[in-house]
């Protein structure tokens, strides 16, 4: 079984157009995240939460709009899909979320934006 | 705020050799250490973590790293490399309190392995 599991894989779309990703994690966790990696490989986190509420929320467009139905899901959909978009998204989640933690990564779902 | 420099974007190595990738951390606080490893097309795994208890730290696949406070370093080192260490590696920092704590990484060094 796959920890922690996104889709798609791939999701290559339009400019202009509004997309959504989904991740799903088995391990029981409390928290999970959205990181971005661009073309040379540097990841940011975007989203945390903890138990279905925000955590932290860095200067991402707000275009970006995360949502946790339950503390197992993590949705990322994206509105008015730019070039910039383009990049790796990474889902990830931790027991609690404190500092020393393991994260546990999915696969990563490769947006091209055309 | 809490940053990490990794030295060397690309280190290429042949199979059976020494491995060190170099880190150096900057931080506040006590910090939490981590390296990731990203093999190609897939997802980030932990290799091995410092939390403040022993300084050298051991790790996955061989692989060990030793906290030097004095010199803000966290080095990534592996006695004998194989071709299946061909990734990205990344270093982390971690600092933050309760859930709001959050990782900055590193902008990753891609270890290549020769025969």
């Amino acid at each position: 079984d796959t920890a922690v599991s996104q889709t798609p894989k791939y999701l290559v779309t339009q400019m202009g157009n509004d997309k959504s990703i989904k991740c799903e994690q088995n391990l029981g966790h409390d928290t999970m995240y959205w990181y971005k990696q661009d073309s040379k490989k540097f990841l940011k986190i975007m989203f945390s939460y903890n138990n279905k509420e925000l955590i932290i929320n860095e200067t991402v467009p707000n275009r970006f709009s995360p949502k946790s139905p339950d503390k197992a899901h993590l949705n990322l959909h994206i509105n008015s899909l730019e070039l910039g978009d383009s990049a790796v998204y990474f889902c990830a989640s931790s027991k609690t979320g404190w500092s020393s933690e393991k994260l546990f990564f999915g696969s990563g779902t490769q947006l091209s934006v055309l | 705020a809490q940053s990490v420099t990794q030295l060397d974007s690309h280190v290429s190595v042949s199979e059976g050799t020494p491995v060190l990738l170099r880190c150096n951390y900057s931080s506040s606080y006590s910090p939490s250490l981590f390296w990731y490893v990203q093999h190609p097309n897939k997802g980030l795994q932990l290799l091995l973590k410092y939390t403040s208890a022993a300084t050298l730290v051991k790790g996955i696949n061989g692989f060990e790293a030793e906290f030097k406070k004095s010199e803000t370093s966290f080095h990534l080192t592996k006695p004998s490399a194989h071709m299946s260490d061909a990734a990205e590696y990344f270093c982390v920092v971690s600092v933050g309190t309760g859930t709001a704590s959050k990782l900055t990484f590193g902008t990753g060094t891609r270890l290549q392995v020769t025969l």
